[in-house]
């Protein structure tokens, strides 16, 4: 079954640029998609189809996908960035897939 | 304001049956493929099921096969995730979600509801 990776954890300075990464097979074949999730709350679409940005949603995130992984970059990041971040994207063996989850850090 | 909300969630004894329901208000479901999605303690999220805009085509994580049916009303705009044989496993926060698009491939969720916990415990 398709599988989507993602590391546990990234941390970064305020004010810095935060990359978080998702790999999967040919995952830039596909469309990703990614959720912010703050504690006690319900996931929020940030990125979706690979780059596009949801009304609402501040210009310094921005999404990239091609080859194997996908990026969600947030520039310029500020406290209430700290969060949980998803990637997900479909696949035709499993459907929807999400992956693990990375819990960024704004120190 | 578009919004989801689901209920039916509750304790209930291993291998017991239950009904989630979702409602929206602000929107109409009918035209969006809905998904489920659940969240274990502590955990990631998990796509549990989808459904087409016509309630023709669905699919479900492997774990959840044979045990879990998500249907929906496009009359009452609603969705619904009837769970049965349930196991500890099935322990979790369950989420409605839109996805906007009518291709499954190009589905992400721009509108998740507030969530109904599931707990399964004897």
């Amino acid at each position: 079954s398709y599988g989507l990776t993602q590391p546990p954890s990234v941390s970064v300075s305020q004010g810095q640029t935060a990359s978080i990464a998702c790999s999967g097979d040919k995952l830039g074949d596909k469309y990703a998609f990614w959720y912010q999730q703050k504690p006690g709350q319900s996931p929020v679409l940030v990125i979706y189809e690979d780059a596009k940005r949801p009304s609402g949603i501040p210009a310094r995130f921005y999404g990239s996908n091609s080859g194997n992984t996908a990026t969600l970059t947030i520039s310029a990041t500020q406290a209430m960035d700290e969060a949980v971040y998803y990637c997900q994207a479909w696949d035709t063996s499993t459907a929807v897939v999400f992956g693990g989850g990375t819990r960024l850090t704004v120190l | 304001e578009m919004q989801l909300v689901e209920s039916g969630g509750g304790l209930v004894q291993p291998g017991g049956s239950l009904r989630l329901s979702c409602g929206a208000s602000g929107l109409v479901l009918s035209g969006s493929w809905m998904s489920w999605v659940r969240q274990a303690p502590g955990k990631g999220l998990e796509w549990v099921a989808n459904i087409d805009d016509d309630g023709s085509e669905k699919h479900y994580v492997d774990s959840v096969k044979g045990r879990f049916t998500v249907s929906r009303d496009n009359a009452k705009n609603s969705l619904y995730l009837q769970m049965k044989n349930l196991k500890a496993a099935d322990t979790a926060v369950y989420y409605c979600a839109r996805c906007p698009s009518n291709n499954p491939q190009a589905c992400g969720f721009d509108i998740w509801g507030q969530g109904t916990m599931v707990t399964v415990s004897s």
